[in-house]
């Protein structure tokens, strides 16, 4: 069965604190993906990432980076972690995309909750 | 630009009646479309997808969606809805090299 987790369900996290959010999944999958989900605003891109080492800034990498070391984990980098910073954190991962012939749906893990003091 | 439009951002329904919740998107080609389900505190369920042939596309837990090129649009149906399908509904079409573009979002409540 698909499994991607985030290593935490909450958090709560003073203003300034270097923040480090994990993702793993379990499907051999390529691409990975982190969002930020606001209400009325939907989900929206940060980063991600196609490749082992590789990464692209999304819609709103700003105040954000990630690292990937290996192709199953995914982290998130809040450097000096901000009041604006505090939402939903949502990680996902995918194969390639119909160029390769394999689907490109999402699978998404349950969420981190970040509140930032 | 790929966008995708969810026009309401609240639908009550009563238990057993009929649903259609409402996405239009903007792409330039040939668009891959999704129908997420994401209960309160969870993380995102896929619905259902659309990558091409039938235009009709059956997903889990009853539901369905029509891809209607001339429209732009792909709406999500279900016949009769169960007061477990209270959630929020997201629409996306797929990007470049799989990158997903979200709408906002449709909260659906069931009332009694």
């Amino acid at each position: 069965d698909v499994k991607v987790t985030q290593s935490s369900r909450y958090l709560v996290k003073r203003t300034g604190e270097k923040v480090f959010l994990e993702c793993v999944q379990d499907m051999d999958h390529e691409n990975m993906f982190w969002y930020r989900q606001d209400p009325g605003l939907g989900l929206r891109l940060i980063y991600f990432s196609y490749d082992v080492k590789m990464k692209e800034k999304g819609d709103i990498p700003e105040g954000y980076s990630v690292s990937r070391e290996k192709k199953e984990r995914f982290s998130l980098i809040l450097e000096s972690a901000s009041t604006n910073q505090t939402s939903m954190y949502l990680c996902a991962s995918s194969h390639d995309g119909p160029s390769s012939g394999r689907e490109d749906t999402q699978y998404f893990g349950p969420g981190t909750r970040l509140t930032v003091l | 630009a790929q966008s995708v439009t969810q026009p309401d951002i609240h639908i009550t329904v009563s238990e057993g009646a009929s649903l259609e919740l409402r996405c239009n998107y903007s792409y330039g080609a040939t668009p891959y479309l999704f129908w997420y389900v994401q209960s309160p505190g969870q993380g995102l369920q896929l619905l259902l997808k659309y990558f091409s042939g039938d235009t009709l596309v059956q997903g889990i837990k009853g539901f369905e969606a029509e891809f209607k090129r001339s429209q732009s649009s792909f709406n999500l149906r279900k016949p009769s809805v169960h007061w477990s399908d209270a959630a929020e509904y997201f629409c996306a079409v797929g990007a470049l090299v799989g990158k997903l573009v979200f709408g906002t979002g449709t909260r659906l409540l069931v009332s009694p």
